[in-house]
């Protein structure tokens, strides 16, 4: 496809689950970043990818939050034992990365997490 | 201090006026700026990058003071179709890439 990918659209869990979001950016761009809306705020940074170096995690919120990518390509964002605090929209978008002095971000269109 | 600061808004502009709002940076060693628009419910999608000199793309204008660090937007002519979130967005070049912070929005709501 020709954009960035986000799965599933939607996702209600209970509290104390472990999820699992997906992001699968544009072809070719080297950056992914993580990012998490709450309704009627700005957009929270959780952790960026940029090629094969270690990923900026400093924005997790806490040790539940991990993600992974996989092949430089696919990354998987896993929240444990969710709670209700996690309840948001999460944002995946990849960029061309930090060889671009213009890196533009194109984002997915979310994942709306609702922890019960 | 937040890193990237902005007016929430809501700004609310009768339609055809001109609208202008900033956003303040914390860190001097931010090196690009661009502005993103949010629809209601959707993603964010760039709007237009903010260069030094300053730019135009139609009716959107963009400004940088760096000595006082911080950008604007005007929109000129508003559109209903310009109600919006405009959300500031400052970039860091760090060893291991890019560092993209988002300010926290400004509301414009275009009116008739």
């Amino acid at each position: 496809g020709a954009g960035v990918s986000q799965s599933p659209s939607n996702k209600v869990t209970e509290k104390g689950k472990d999820v699992e979001l997906r992001c699968d950016p544009i072809s070719g761009h080297t950056a992914l970043y993580w990012y998490r809306q709450s309704l009627g705020q700005g957009l929270e940074f959780l952790i960026y990818f940029q090629g094969n170096s270690a990923p900026d995690k400093s924005g997790l919120p806490s040790d539940r939050f991990s993600a992974e990518r996989t092949g430089g390509s696919v990354s998987t964002l896993t929240i444990q034992r969710t709670q209700q605090e996690d309840s948001a929209v999460y944002l995946c978008a990849s960029g061309t990365g930090w060889g671009d002095s213009n890196e533009k971000l194109f984002f997915g269109s979310g994942t709306q997490l609702s922890v019960l | 201090r937040k890193e990237v600061e902005q007016d929430p808004g809501p700004f609310n502009v009768p339609e055809g006026a001109t609208v202008a709002f900033n956003c303040t940076y914390s860190n001097s060693a931010s090196q690009s700026f661009f502005w993103y628009r949010q629809d209601c419910r959707k993603e964010p999608k760039l709007l237009m990058s903010v260069y030094s000199s300053g730019n135009e793309d139609g009716r959107f204008t963009a400004q940088l003071n760096r000595a006082s660090q911080y950008i604007s937007l005007l929109i000129r002519d508003s559109k209903l179709s310009d109600s919006a979130t405009y959300l500031c967005v400052v970039k860091i070049a760090k060893a291991a890439g890019n560092k993209l912070t988002f300010g926290g929005g400004t509301r414009v709501l275009v009116k008739p």
